[in-house]
């Protein structure tokens, strides 16, 4: 059975510092590129980065683009958000989502982490 | 505000079909065949429900349909039942970097 899950969520300060992970299981986590989705309470889903297999190809969007960092261990077959220099617009529900190589949907998701920005 | 236009919310009686409108521009949904829509239920994890405009993966009901005119999609419930009611978003790569875009997202009620 393919499983993402998400961790690492939790309250922080304006400024700060969180680092997510996904785990995942249940498929070869080589095999595929990931991304990271976040959702702000009462808004849309909202792509936040992506990373190739080989972690050749990192993306990120320009709400994000030198505050957030993502990596992936192709040995623990884990996926993880570096998110630093925090603010409150970066509250919302994080999820990890699979993405096969060559297409451009996302098949699978996490349920979600939770981050919340505030003094 | 998302990229992609969606109505807010939806409703319709259990056997009607409704239909959730994905309105993007020519750097998205109209540029390219590459619009998916996602079925997602309070804390759950969002689920594929149609993938390139109007393919199901497997084991979705093909009560769910997809189409695309131009620079709008359409997801299209059919024989609506009281399981479909969750929020539901539309999906389009864009062109504007290497990104996606979504919907802001339409709750679905089965009345």
């Amino acid at each position: 059975e393919v499983q993402l899950v998400e961790s690492g969520g939790g309250l922080v300060k304006p400024g700060g510092s969180l680092r997510l992970s996904c785990a995942v299981s249940g498929f070869n986590f080589l095999d595929y590129s990931f991304n990271w989705v976040r959702q702000a309470p009462g808004k849309g889903l909202e792509w936040v980065s992506s990373i190739s297999s080989s972690s050749r190809y990192i993306y990120y969007s320009d709400a994000v683009e030198g505050r957030f960092t993502i990596s992936r261990d192709n040995v623990r077959n884990s996926l993880h958000l570096q998110m630093n220099s925090l603010r409150a617009e970066d509250t919302a529900v994080y999820y990890c989502a699979r993405l096969p190589v060559g297409v451009y949907f996302f098949d699978y998701w996490g349920q979600g982490t939770l981050v919340a920005v505030s003094s | 505000q998302s990229a992609l236009t969606q109505p807010a919310s939806v409703s319709g009686s259990p056997g009607q079909s409704i239909t959730i409108s994905c309105t993007g521009t020519t750097s998205d949904v109209g540029g390219y065949h590459y619009v998916s829509w996602y079925q997602h239920r309070p804390g759950e994890a969002p689920t594929l429900i149609i993938y390139d405009v109007s393919h199901r993966p497997s084991g979705i009901s093909n009560r769910f349909s997809g189409s695309k005119s131009a620079s709008t999609a359409s997801l299209t419930i059919s024989g609506l039942q009281a399981d479909d009611e969750a929020d539901y978003f539309c999906s389009s790569y864009s062109s504007s970097a290497f990104h996606w875009v979504f919907g802001g997202g339409t709750k679905v009620t089965v009345l």
